[in-house]
């Protein structure tokens, strides 16, 4: 029983387009997560959200829209998909009380051709 | 979040244990020291954390000066299944507080 699943597992799509990707934990964690992996490997956080209130928003561009319907799920949808945004996505759930780690999904690659 | 710095990568025989090191001095007495590692074309596995205490779990022990100022991530007895990038980080908990990854070190188990 997966803890943290994302759909797709992988994403072949072309520019312009918008594409949603989807995460649900099963952990009862309050809080979720979208971090961005480039071709270089570096991990970057997206956004955060505990108990569907966004709470962390880094410097994503507008086409990035995450949507939560309820705690244990948080949504990724893209809009106007360009090359720079081919990465591999992770979604992430954690339970703060307590100083738990993360648990993250196997990733969806997104790429943009 | 305090920064921290750990070696680029490292090999490691297997069988034998593994010691990852990190530094991080800028550390305030609030952040937690937590470790995780990825493996290729996985998501990141959290492994251990801890605040001031030496820690051990089934996967690892860590081991933190006692100035905090740095830690070691012991993997007693490596095997091929632990080549990956193993990343240390520093934060405090609470809902704001992100999870903010580096470049890790890229532990090469070999035969």
């Amino acid at each position: 029983d997966t803890a943290v699943s994302q759909t797709p597992k992988y994403l072949v799509t072309q520019m312009g387009n918008d594409k949603s990707i989807k995460c649900e934990q099963n952990l009862g964690h309050d809080t979720m997560y979208w971090y961005k992996q480039d071709s270089k490997k570096f991990l970057k956080i997206m956004f955060s959200y505990n108990n569907k209130e966004l709470i962390i928003n880094e410097t994503v561009p507008n086409r990035f829209s995450p949507k939560s319907p309820d705690k244990a799920h948080l949504n990724l949808h893209i809009n106007s998909l360009e090359l720079g945004d081919s990465a591999v996505y992770f979604c992430a759930s954690s339970q703060e009380v307590g100083s738990y780690g993360y648990t993250f999904g196997s990733g969806t690659r997104l790429t943009v051709v | 979040d305090a920064k921290t710095t750990q070696p680029p990568s490292m090999d490691c025989a297997e069988g034998r244990a593994a010691n990852l090191p990190c530094n991080h001095s800028t550390i305030s007495g609030n952040e937690y020291v937590y470790w995780y590692r990825q493996i290729h074309s996985q998501g990141p596995q959290y492994i251990i954390h801890g605040l001031k205490n030496n820690e051990t779990n089934e996967m690892a022990s860590l081991i933190i000066t006692e100035d905090r100022k740095s830690s070691t991530l012991i993997l007693p007895h490596a095997t091929l299944r632990d080549t990956a990038v193993y990343y240390c980080i520093v934060r405090v908990t609470g809902t704001a507080s992100k999870l903010t990854f580096g470049t890790g070190t890229r532990l090469q188990v070999t035969l």
